[in-house]
C-alpha cells in the first residue's frame, strides 16, 4: 500500500492567515492526489484533484501543488468557515489511501 | 446534482454481518465506479473498496476476506456486506462516487451512517 504522511496534524491560525499543509507519498504517485475538507459531523468534500485542479464551485483561496511524492495544500487567506480537518488521498494505485488528516483551528 | 444516501442497521452484533445499501438519486449508476469508505469515531478515513456499474469489484486487501460488494442497476443502488464484524468495525460508513476508472478522486459523498458493533 502507498502510505500518505500529512503534516502538521493540527495547526492554529488567525483569520486572513496563509495556511499550508503538506502531504508526502511513500512512492511516486505522479499527479494523482486529491484534497478533501471535512467539517465536524459532515462527509468529506472534494476540493482539489490531480494535485492542483480546483473542483468546480470551490473558492479560489484553496489551491494545491506538487507532483511525485511531495504535495502542498494552501489556503491563501483563512476564513472562519474553513475550520475543518483536511485530508489528502492518493489514487495512483489501489488500495486508495488517505493521509492522517490536518485539523485547522482558529 | 447527484445525491447518495446510505441505509442499513445502525447496530450489529459482534461476529455478525454488516450490510448497507447506497441509493443514488439525481444521476444514473450506469457509469463511474462507486465506493464504500469508513471512518472510526475520531479517526481518519479508510477506503473499503469500489464497484463498477458492470459489477467489477476492487477491495482493500486489509478487508478483502470479509467484504462483498454488489450493484443493482434497476434500483440505482449498490451495497456492501462485511462479515465477522468486531468492535474495530464500528465507524461512520460512507458511500461515494468515484471516476470512470477504478482509481480516481472521490467526487461525491453520501452523508454517512454510523454503524456500531456491540452486543
Amino acid at each position: 500500500d502507498i502510505q500518505m504522511t500529512q503534516s502538521p496534524s493540527s495547526l492554529s491560525a488567525s483569520v486572513g492567515d496563509r495556511v499550508t499543509i503538506s502531504c508526502q507519498a511513500s512512492q511516486d504517485i505522479s499527479k494523482y492526489l486529491s484534497w478533501y475538507q471535512q467539517k465536524p459531523g459532515k462527509a468529506p468534500k472534494l476540493l482539489i484533484y490531480d494535485a492542483s485542479n480546483v473542483e468546480t464551485g470551490v473558492p479560489s483561496r484553496f489551491s494545491g501543488s506538487g507532483s511525485g511524492t511531495d504535495f502542498t495544500f494552501t489556503i491563501s487567506s483563512l476564513q472562519p468557515e474553513d475550520i475543518a480537518t483536511y485530508y489528502c488521498q492518493q489514487y495512483d494505485d489501489l488500495p486508495l489511501t488517505f493521509g492522517g488528516g490536518s485539523k485547522v483551528e482558529i | 446534482q447527484v445525491v447518495l444516501q446510505e441505509s442499513g442497521p445502525g447496530l450489529v452484533i459482534p461476529s455478525g454481518i454488516l450490510s448497507l445499501t447506497c441509493t443514488i438519486s439525481g444521476g444514473s449508476i450506469n457509469r463511474y465506479h462507486w465506493s464504500w469508505l469508513r471512518q472510526p469515531p475520531g479517526k481518519g478515513l479508510e477506503w473499503i473498496g469500489n464497484i463498477s456499474y458492470t459489477g467489477t469489484t476492487n477491495y482493500n486487501p486489509s478487508l478483502k476476506s470479509r467484504v462483498t460488494m454488489s450493484v443493482d442497476t434497476s434500483r440505482n443502488q449498490f451495497s456492501v456486506k462485511l462479515t465477522s464484524v468486531t468492535a474495530a468495525d464500528t465507524a461512520v460508513y460512507y458511500c461515494a462516487r468515484g471516476g470512470d476508472g477504478s482509481k480516481g478522486p472521490t467526487v461525491h459523498w453520501g452523508q454517512g451512517t454510523l454503524v456500531t458493533v456491540s452486543s
